[in-house]
């Protein structure tokens, strides 16, 4: 069955780095789009970004772009989340989720399987 | 950064019918998007419940439903089961914004 696993959360203070990772299994994972979801405390879920099964294609949700680089390794069917110039605003647990087709901006835009997500809390 | 919106809470007897509204705008719902439902039970990954609308993955209970009307879609739960406690969100797709994913306000379901 399919699986993702996050990794790497943690607790980093307003201005510093952190990489998130999701392992995947049960699934050809190279053949897939794969994106990250957040969710702050109390509030409801967030994109975040997307990468495309090659990882050629990628695109960010405004609140991340410039700050956060979405990448994956196909050969250890992995995707990764590095987060640069964390803000207490980016406290939240971080999920990769699986898209269904192999460019995450082509329809049916939506994930069949997500991970249970790593807690990144940002604060001094 | 919820797009979408659901009630905050909605709540029924077991063996009773509930319904979760989601509401989005011209730009997303009513743009032709489809709409996805799924649960998220404390502690795990949220998992699919309603895909395209009104569709079930394999392994969803048929007491799950889905339906969309313009710029709303509704989740419904005939026969509440107790396991049934759980947030509710719907996403979908937005063809306005850079946030091209977007997501309900999500909704809890209490089986009294």
């Amino acid at each position: 069955q399919v699986q993702l696993v996050e990794s790497g959360g943690g607790v980093v203070q307003p201005g510093r780095s952190l990489r998130l990772s999701c392992e995947a299994s049960g699934f050809t994972f190279s053949s897939y789009a794969m994106h990250w979801v957040r969710q702050a405390p109390g509030k409801g879920m967030e994109w975040v970004a997307v990468l495309s099964y090659e990882g050629t294609n990628k695109y960010y949700a405004d609140s991340t772009k410039g700050r956060f680089t979405i990448s994956r390794d196909n050969s250890k069917n992995t995707v990764y989340l590095q987060m640069n110039g964390l803000t207490i605003e980016d406290t939240a647990v971080y999920y990769c989720a699986k898209d269904t087709y192999f460019d995450g901006l082509l329809p049916p835009y939506y994930f069949d399987h997500w991970g249970q997500g790593a807690l990144v809390t940002v604060s001094s | 950064h919820s797009v979408l919106t659901q009630p905050p809470s909605v709540s029924g007897a077991p063996g009773q019918r509930v319904t979760i509204s989601c509401t989005g705008s011209s730009s997303n719902i009513g743009a032709g998007y489809d709409v996805h439902w799924y649960q998220h039970l404390p502690g795990t990954g949220p998992k699919l419940l309603i895909y395209g609308n009104s569709n079930r993955p394999s392994g969803v209970p048929d007491r799950f439903s889905g339906s969309k009307s313009g710029t709303s879609a509704s989740l419904v739960i005939s026969g509440l089961q107790t396991e049934d406690e759980a947030d509710y969100f719907c996403q979908s797709y937005d063809s306005s914004l850079s946030d091209t994913y977007v997501f309900g306000t999500g909704t809890k379901v209490t089986v009294l």
